[in-house]
């Protein structure tokens, strides 16, 4: 089964300083889909970011960036610039890209807070 | 708002008693899903609708849990004989098709007391 780690349950960065979440996980695939999502308090998650694993190139996404250590199977978010409204839990998912299971994978989260 | 609608936003039940919760995705969404999340945890899946018919349920879902999706738009999920390990956030999620992004509603989180 896949699993999905999250090393780091809490992280603070000043306001314009960057910041790194770390992400982990197992799996016997060779294609699927890695994410970042944001869960601000009380707020709906909403998709940050996405990685697809035959894709080389990390993906970027204005300040939100990833780093994509397949063979390590690691994929860190890292957020430069950071503003207070970054402030949230994020989770980093998997999900399989074919066989049937459609699901989320999600890691236990990282709540970043952002200091002004 | 076209965004995924869940309803309601918050449920306090005594323990026992059965409980029911509606998922509005977003339309013309044929994937739905529902995910069950505890404090200071990552939401877990429970099951997912492509269109009305339910492709995958978690272990997670006991035989007091069930869900459906009649004519493929808003899902309900229901929990008979709620026990306080039941007290969680319950996410409902859609997304187009299979690859796209899912968009997730904002919860309901329940009590069992």
């Amino acid at each position: 089964a896949q699993t999905v780690t999250q090393s780091q349950p809490e992280m603070s960065v000043q306001e314009a300083e960057t910041v790194t979440l770390s992400c982990t996980y197992d799996t016997s695939e060779s294609d699927y889909y890695l994410f970042w999502y944001k869960q601000p308090p009380s707020r709906q998650m909403i998709l940050v970011i996405r990685q697809e694993a035959y894709k080389q190139q990390n993906a970027t996404e204005n300040r939100f960036s990833v780093n994509f250590q397949k063979a390590a199977k690691s994929f860190s978010l890292k957020i430069s610039d950071s503003q207070l409204g970054d402030a949230a839990m994020y989770f980093c998912a998997y999900r399989r890209t074919q066989g049937g299971s459609e699901k989320l994978v999600f890691g236990k989260g990282t709540k970043l807070t952002v200091n002004p | 708002d076209t965004g995924v609608s869940q309803d309601p936003r918050h449920k306090i039940t005594k323990r026992g008693q059965n409980v029911t919760f509606r998922c509005d995705p977003i339309s013309e969404h044929n994937r739905l899903y529902w995910y069950r999340q505890t404090l200071g945890q990552g939401p877990e899946f429970l099951t997912y609708f492509q269109n009305e018919a339910q492709l995958e349920k978690s272990r997670l879902l006991s035989d007091r849990f069930s869900a459906e999706r009649p004519k493929g738009s808003f899902s309900t999920l229901e929990i008979q004989r709620t026990e306080q390990g039941d007290s969680a956030m319950y996410l409902c999620a859609s997304s187009l098709r299979v690859n796209t992004e899912a968009f997730f509603g904002q919860g309901t989180r329940l009590t069992v007391v």
